[in-house]
């Protein structure tokens, strides 16, 4: 089954930028979709097609996309994106099965 | 305003069949660039893609549960059905129903906007 792969954990200080990346065999052919999870809710999209975000999710929220690696980038982070962050996309196969990463625990403090 | 809800047991027993259903609205099933999927998420762990189901009756299924899983569609009704057989205690989860959105051109994939709340499934020891 397809994999993405995603750091488990990724720390920073109020008002730094965070990175998260997340690699996968397909993603240069295969859009790239972020979803933010915070404790007991359930996921919000926070950037689709690579790069686009959602009407409502602040500006500081990016993201890119480059051969086999995407990145959500979180510009001036707060503690209030405290959160987990699951990258998805779909396997290269034709019938475009899913798959998430396996979660990146930011912590801002 | 799109919603999705999930409905189903709380508690399934070893080797029973799970049967949930996602009511939709907001959208159309019968939306050539929409689809449902599912998605499941055990106690403190990452989310795990299961399956999705498309307008045209297109399905996907996860390759380590594909024996187990059936899903299935009532336009009329707004409501995508999940069902995994021979249930374990390691299939305890959240189970999530999501709208996915097909991308143009299709060959770029696809991915999940709104999600439901969710419900808890739970399979005792």
């Amino acid at each position: 089954s397809y994999e993405l792969t995603q750091p488990p954990s990724v720390s920073v200080s109020p008002g730094q930028t965070a990175r998260i990346t997340c690699s996968g065999d397909a993603l240069s052919r295969r859009y790239t979709y972020w979803y933010q999870q915070t404790s007991g809710q359930a996921p919000v999209l926070v950037i689709y097609e690579d790069n686009k975000r959602p009407s409502g999710i602040p500006e500081r929220f990016a993201g890119s996309s480059s051969g086999t690696m995407a990145t959500l980038t979180i510009s001036g982070a707060r503690v209030a994106d405290e959160a987990d962050y699951y990258c998805y996309s779909t396997d290269s196969s034709g019938d475009y099965s899913g798959a998430f990463g396996g979660g990146t625990r930011l912590t801002v403090l | 305003q799109v919603t999705l809800k999930e409905s189903g047991p709380v508690l399934v027993r070893p080797t029973e069949t799970l049967t949930l259903t996602c009511t939709v609205s907001g959208f159309s099933l019968r939306n050539p660039r929409m689809g449902v999927t599912w998605i499941r998420q055990p106690p403190g762990k990452a989310l795990e893609w299961l399956a999705h189901i498309f307008s045209n009756d297109e399905k996907s299924f996860s390759p380590s549960l594909r024996a187990r899983l059936t899903i299935s569609k009532d336009t009329s009704k707004s409501q995508v059905v999940l069902t995994l057989t021979n249930m374990d205690p390691v299939d305890t989860a959240t189970y999530y129903c999501a709208r996915t959105i097909v991308v143009v051109p299709a060959s770029l994939g696809n991915g999940m906007d709104v999600w439901g709340q969710g419900t808890t499934v739970t399979v005792p020891s």
